[in-house]
């Protein structure tokens, strides 16, 4: 049973492009959670999603950042006009029901020059 | 609201001494709490969890943990480090709300000395 994919692992944008972050959660596994670790610091929550809909997006700044869980497919994590402040690990999660034990993808590494 | 204290950025052990990684949570209502590694450049691992049965919790590789309501705090502990144990370790906790995100300490550096 694969576990949870996430790609790209290193992805380098320069300021103002967009950035698609995708996350194959593991098989049999409808909740989907990301999270941002910045250099030197712990994970902090982004947004839940279930398919097809956003549980919880208090952790998402208001601006820029998009997430989706389509019926088909990964979910995407999306940040636009991308500045250095972006610069970080993207981390998915996913869980076969919200109370259960989350387990983590190898992330995906973002640098903004 | 909910927090996770990690004394300690970095500790500094000799292999085959005790491992004692500190985690004091704030919480509300019962947490369930969990401890995490990470390896370089890699994602997090589970090494255990607490949901509110024994007090006193088992992990991978060796690790446990024992929850204490009364100093709301939940230490990591191995009896012996080994090299392989070099890593960051992660405590978090969530609550059994709607969405059960994690809320994470700041982390806590292993470092095994031979």
């Amino acid at each position: 049973n694969a576990g949870v994919m996430q790609n790209p692992r290193h992805l380098v944008r320069r300021r103002g492009q967009e950035a698609r972050l995708r996350c194959s959660p593991m098989k049999g596994h409808s909740h989907v959670y990301w999270y941002r670790q910045l250099p030197e610091e712990g994970l902090k929550f982004m947004v839940y999603l279930q398919k097809e809909n956003i549980i919880d997006e208090s952790g998402m700044p208001k601006e820029r950042f998009s997430a989706e869980f389509p019926k088909e497919g990964p979910s995407i994590l999306r940040i636009q006009q991308v500045v250095r402040g972006d610069s970080a690990a993207y981390f998915c999660a996913s869980s076969p029901v919200s109370q259960e034990t989350q387990y983590f993808g190898p992330g995906t590494r973002l640098l903004v020059l | 609201a909910q927090s996770v204290t990690q004394l300690g950025s970095h500790v500094s052990v000799s292999e085959g001494a005790l491992v004692l990684l500190r985690c004091n949570y704030s919480s509300s209502v019962p947490p369930y709490l969990f401890w995490y590694v990470q390896y370089p450049n890699q994602g997090l691992q589970l090494l255990l969890k607490y949901t509110s049965a024994a007090t006193l919790v088992k992990g991978i590789n060796g690790f446990e943990a024992e929850f204490k309501k009364s100093e709301t705090s939940f230490h990591l502990t191995k009896p012996s480090a080994h090299m392989s144990d070099a890593a960051e370790y992660f405590c978090a906790v969530t609550r059994m709300d709607s969405s059960y995100k994690l809320i994470f300490g700041s982390g806590t550096r292993l470092l095994v000395r031979p």
